[in-house]
Formats: structure tokens, C-alpha cells, sequence
């Protein structure tokens, strides 16, 4: 079974860190291109960044409200993704999902499976 | 304020059809970007039910059909049913951003 499990959320203060984790198993981990999508309390969907396979370069991209301050990493050993997010600001409350992109025929880059979330909350 | 613009709420009797629209620019839909539409059910994760502008995965029943238009998409849903209750979602690329790009989203009720 396909499956994405999100970990490491939490309440952490202003200014401070936190890592999370996204374990994947039913796939081939090390050829996915993987995301972070966020969801704050009662609002939609926001793409936080992604990093490509180590084949395809391993480079990352990031959304303009995180850049400089979130940094998404893979372990291909361990099938798992990483973000971590650093100078939390009560603004970055959401929950965070992990999701893969599927190139649909060879040419429709979607995100395609998705984990349950974990939620994370800045605040003093 | 959302990059793709989607009406924030729907709704329609069982058995309707109804359609939820989601206008963009010439940097996201109207470029050469296809659009994804997702259903996110109460407490759940979005789930991807059309990709490249009208398509299905398996499993999607094909009560659900989208299309592209110029600088709009839309996602039309037939023979609405209590379960298709939900958020719906359109995303795209913008190159001006160079970011996946969200609609704000339309919560659709099953009167």
C-alpha cells in the first residue's frame, strides 16, 4: 500500500525550530519528486516547496513566505522526507502534508498522494 | 488573496449538477500550465480527482469532469451526492512565481 505518514508537529514559540518528518513506503521513494503543501486552521492550501529525486539534480524550490527559512531534505536510506523550519512565525500555524507528484502521461506534473498531515502551531 | 480564484461556496440538491469555476491569468492557466482539481472531505487530505485539466485517476467516478478555457478551468460534478460534500481545490503553475499555485478553495454543500 501506497502511504505517506507525517510526523514531528507540535506547539513551538516565535523565533524557534522545528523538523518534521514524512516516511514513505509502497513506492519507489528515491525516484519521487516530494512536496510540503500547508493548510492553515480554516483556510485553503499553500505550496511550501519541493525537492526533486537525487537522480533528477535533488534540487529544491520554495514558496516566497518560507524561503530562507525552511529547508526540505531526503533521506533515501530511510524512504524519508524532511523539513525543517527554522524563525517560526505564528503565521507558518497550519497543518503540514507531505505529497508526491505523479507526471500523469509523461506530461501532468499533479500531486498524487498525499499523507493524513501533521499539524504544527506557533504561538507564545 | 489566492493567485487562482475560485467562488468561496456552492451548493446543490441531490442529483444536480453543479459547477465550480476557477479563473487564473496568463501566467498560470493561460499559459501553458494544466490545472489539478482536488476533494478534500471534512478532517481528510486533499485527494486528486482530475489532473491535466479534465482527466481521471482510477478510482475517480466519472461523475466528475473538467476542462480549460482561455484563463479559466472548471470542474462540473453530476448526479450530486451526499458524499460529494467537500472542499474542492484547482491548482496550476505560475511561471511570474515560479510556484505550484492553489485556488482559495469552494466548499460545496449537499442541500
Amino acid at each position: 500500500e501506497v502511504q505517506l505518514v507525517e510526523s514531528g508537529g507540535g506547539l513551538v514559540e516565535p523565533g524557534g525550530s522545528l523538523r518534521l518528518s514524512c516516511a514513505a513506503s509502497g513506492f519507489t521513494f528515491n525516484n519521487a519528486w516530494m512536496n510540503w503543501v500547508r493548510q492553515a486552521p480554516g483556510k485553503g492550501l499553500e505550496w511550501v516547496g519541493r525537492i526533486k529525486s537525487r537522480t533528477d539534480g535533488g534540487t529544491t524550490d520554495y514558496a516566497a513566505p518560507v524561503k530562507g527559512r525552511f529547508t526540505i531534505s531526503r533521506d533515501d536510506s530511510k524512504n524519508t522526507l524532511y523539513l525543517q523550519m527554522n524563525s517560526l512565525k505564528t503565521e507558518d500555524t497550519a497543518v503540514y502534508y507531505c505529497t508526491t507528484i505523479t507526471v500523469f502521461e509523461g506530461r501532468y506534473d499533479a500531486f498524487h498522494i498525499w499523507g493524513r498531515g501533521t499539524m504544527v502551531t506557533v504561538s507564545s | 488573496q489566492s493567485v487562482l480564484t475560485q467562488p468561496p461556496s456552492l451548493s446543490g440538491a441531490p442529483g444536480q449538477w453543479v459547477t465550480i469555476s476557477c479563473t487564473g491569468s496568463s501566467s498560470n492557466i493561460g499559459a501553458v500550465y494544466a490545472v489539478h482539481w482536488y476533494q478534500q472531505l471534512p478532517g481528510t487530505a486533499p485527494k486528486l480527482l482530475v489532473y491535466g485539466n479534465s482527466n481521471r485517476p482510477s478510482g475517480v467516478p466519472d461523475r466528475f469532469s473538467g476542462s480549460k478555457s482561455g484563463t479559466s478551468a472548471s470542474l462540473a460534478i453530476t448526479g450530486l451526492q451526499a458524499e460529494d460534500e467537500a472542499d474542492y481545490y484547482c491548482q496550476s503553475y505560475d511561471s511570474s512565481l515560479s510556484s505550484w499555485v492553489f485556488g482559495g478553495g469552494t466548499k460545496l454543500t449537499v442541500l
